[in-house]
């Protein structure tokens, strides 16, 4: 099965840098997600690693350590809109089947 | 433009009674998911399907019920057996293996009443 921890909430001020942290037990790995998921909206793809290292996409990192079953989703220039809940995703190791266990997610707010 | 279609967007259930949330994707994904959400927590998977015909039980099943005959369709039915339906519904498709992860519906959040 997957263990999947992340803190329940975060704050953080507008402009700033935020890091989001996910640890992982898993009795497999097949690639670590991060998604976003505003209030009362379904959650939109952020990121993935499968392999050691950071992952940069424009404001979004995303970093993962498979030997310390680590991750972490880094935001930069925060904006008012990055106020949401951000999910940690590890896919289970059964290429095949695709399926991913959830984090309960980290509630961020961004103050002015 | 592809995506999942999900619908209702707000269903009502009373006791007793069964449900069927509709699932619809032109992504041309072989994988299809249904998640439930509730309040504060992350989505727990409910059933998933690889291929057309199959589809295999999660880690919260019990109380409901699916089909897969077209690719494009992963209806998931709400049965009396499921003792505490009330959540948001989430259903998700991919490409296997994805790169992407999962594309989502905007989701149906059912309650009894």
């Amino acid at each position: 099965g997957q263990n999947i921890d992340q803190p329940t909430e975060m704050t953080a001020t507008e402009g700033a840098i935020v890091q989001i942290n996910c640890t992982y037990q898993t009795s497999g790995f097949n690639g670590l997600f991060w998604y976003q998921q505003h209030a009362g909206e379904a959650p939109t793809f952020l990121s993935y690693n499968v392999l050691d290292g950071l992952e940069e996409k424009g404001r979004f990192s995303s970093f993962l350590s498979r030997s310390k079953g680590y991750s972490y989703l880094l935001l930069k220039e925060l904006q008012m809109k990055d106020s949401a809940s951000y999910l940690c995703a590890v896919r289970d190791q059964n290429t095949n089947a695709g399926k991913s266990t959830f984090g309960d997610g980290t509630t961020l707010t961004v103050k002015p | 433009d592809g995506g999942i279609t999900q619908s209702p967007k707000y269903l009502f259930r009373k006791e007793g009674q069964n449900v069927t949330l509709s699932c619809e994707q032109n992504l041309n994904h072989d994988a299809m998911y249904w998640y439930r959400q509730d309040p504060g927590q992350g989505l727990r998977l409910i059933y998933y399907s690889q291929i057309v015909n199959d589809f295999q039980k999660g880690d919260i099943a019990e109380g409901y019920s699916v089909s897969r005959e077209k690719k494009e369709s992963f209806p998931l039915t709400v049965t009396s057996a499921q003792k505490n339906p009330t959540a948001f519904y989430l259903c998700a498709s991919s490409s296997t293996p994805s790169l992407a992860g999962y594309t989502f519906g905007s989701g149906t959040r059912l309650t009894v009443v």
